[in-house]
């Protein structure tokens, strides 16, 4: 199974700031993937960070709000700009490995005041 | 685009009684499904998965069986416990591309009373 270790796990912040959310991975893995889990809602994939080039945002999601690094092959960042209260959230990392299992991290909880 | 409808929650059961949460799904290649599950305050875990038709994925006391006719993907258990309350997903990936991005149904929440 693969160990995924996210930091922070929780905080609080002030709406206008940013927060980088860093996902460390046990091994090393072609692609991260972060997700976005609004309050009494359903996972929805922000982007596919690849390793040597810029990450893939999937519809409704753009690089100035959510900058993304993938500086090496076991670890990826997600940066949550300018923030308001809409964008707390739980913000989780991905990864999959062979055998067509897909595992998580514990995620970070985003709260917004 | 490929898709994951579930049953809409809350399923509110007592101890002992039979689960069934109804999974569809709808996709243009040939999805590996699976179903995670969140307990309160925590993060997601697997349940169980399926890559291929009439393969059924179990964990913990819960199936489920991948019919490609019915494109379903249906969670069951026996007999539930008061610890099986939380909320579950099922979600589908199109794994031929080497791609493990998940979709995701709206989730079902189980309260399971003593």
């Amino acid at each position: 199974s693969a160990v995924i270790s996210q930091k922070p796990s929780r905080d609080i912040c002030q709406r206008g700031t940013s927060l980088t959310i860093q996902c460390q991975v046990d091994s090393q893995v072609t692609m991260m993937f972060w997700y976005r889990q609004q309050p009494g809602q359903s996972l929805t994939l922000i982007a596919t960070a690849n390793q040597g080039s810029e990450a893939t945002y999937e519809s409704g999601f753009v690089i100035d709000k959510f900058p993304i690094s993938r500086p090496n092959l076991t670890f990826s960042t997600l940066t949550v700009s300018n923030m308001s209260p809409e964008d707390s959230s739980i913000y989780l990392c991905s990864v999959g490995r062979s055998g067509n299992t897909i595992y998580f991290g514990e995620g970070s909880w985003l709260t917004v005041v | 685009g490929d898709s994951v409808t579930q049953m809409e929650g809350p399923v509110t059961l007592s101890e002992e009684a039979f689960l069934t949460i109804n999974c569809t799904y709808t996709a243009t290649g040939y999805p590996s499904l699976f179903w995670y599950v969140q307990y309160p305050g925590e993060g997601l875990q697997l349940l169980l998965k399926a890559t291929k038709a009439d393969d059924k994925g179990s964990n913990k006391g819960f199936e489920a069986t991948y019919r490609k006719e019915t494109t379903s993907f249906h969670l069951e258990k026996g007999s539930v416990q008061v610890s099986d309350s939380a909320v579950y997903f099922c979600a589908l990936s199109d794994l031929t591309d080497s791609s493990y991005k998940l979709i995701f149904g709206s989730g079902t929440r189980l309260l399971v009373r003593p």
